[in-house]
């Protein structure tokens, strides 16, 4: 079945340090990609997506590939805030079935903390 | 315009138990999903509702139920509650034959169990 495999974490980084969080998938079809971020408390917001391969998601300053070669969508920001502390989860809805009945897979997430 | 809404907030049950959690889709949106959250872990698809039928279902016992009603509003039922049924449960919509697959999530009901 499908499944996304993200980099174990936690992660501290400085403030306006590079980040990048691995993200693998496996998947039948040919899924979208999405990257979610999940504040403490709150619940799953959506932080881009790619629906097709080579496509670039870009939101916040954040941005991901779809890359279907490496079977990858690798999230990267160049300059991260003590704002952008959160857990991070990526996530693919299986693009072989029809109409809206795409269920979402996740990775396990990975935490995020930005130290000023 | 009113973003996904759900209730409870929090819930303490006892082993055994039942319970019901509810959902409202967000304004204009007609298919609403269930995820398991467990502490640490990234959320499990529970089922999907559209029309009033549960369309899909991910690897959860019958235990789990849900209900969708002619509004799209949701319940998602759990019965003889397990310790590990303790997660946060969080309810996504979205719009059937949209295209490409984007759900909105409400930020979750907290159910403990003991």
């Amino acid at each position: 079945g499908d499944s996304v495999t993200q980099m174990e974490g936690p992660v501290t980084l400085s403030e306006e340090a590079f980040l990048t969080i691995n993200c693998t998938y496996t998947a039948t079809g040919y899924p979208s990609l999405f990257w979610y971020v999940q504040y403490p408390g709150e619940g799953l917001q959506l932080l881009l997506k790619a629906t097709k391969a080579d496509d670039k998601g870009s939101n916040k300053g954040f941005e991901a590939t779809y890359r279907k070669e490496t079977t990858s969508f690798h999230l990267e920001k160049g300059s991260v805030q003590v704002s952008d502390s959160a857990v991070y989860f990526c996530a693919l809805s299986d693009g072989n079935s029809g109409g809206s009945n795409y269920k979402l897979t996740f990775g396990k997430g990975t935490l995020l903390t930005v130290n000023p | 315009d009113a973003g996904v809404t759900q209730s409870p907030t929090h819930l303490i049950k006892t082993r055994g138990q039942q319970v019901t959690l509810r959902c409202s889709p967000k304004s204009g949106h007609d298919t609403v999903s269930w995820y398991q959250q467990a502490l640490g872990q990234g959320p499990q698809f529970i089922f999907q509702y559209y029309e009033e039928e549960e369309r899909q279902r991910g690897n959860f016992p019958d235990r789990f139920s849900g209900h969708q009603f002619p509004n799209y509003s949701s319940e998602l039922n759990v019965n003889a509650l397990l310790l590990g049924d303790s997660a946060l449960y969080l309810c996504a919509s979205s719009l059937w034959g949209s295209g490409y697959y984007e759900q909105y999530f409400g930020p979750g009901t907290r159910l403990t169990v003991t």
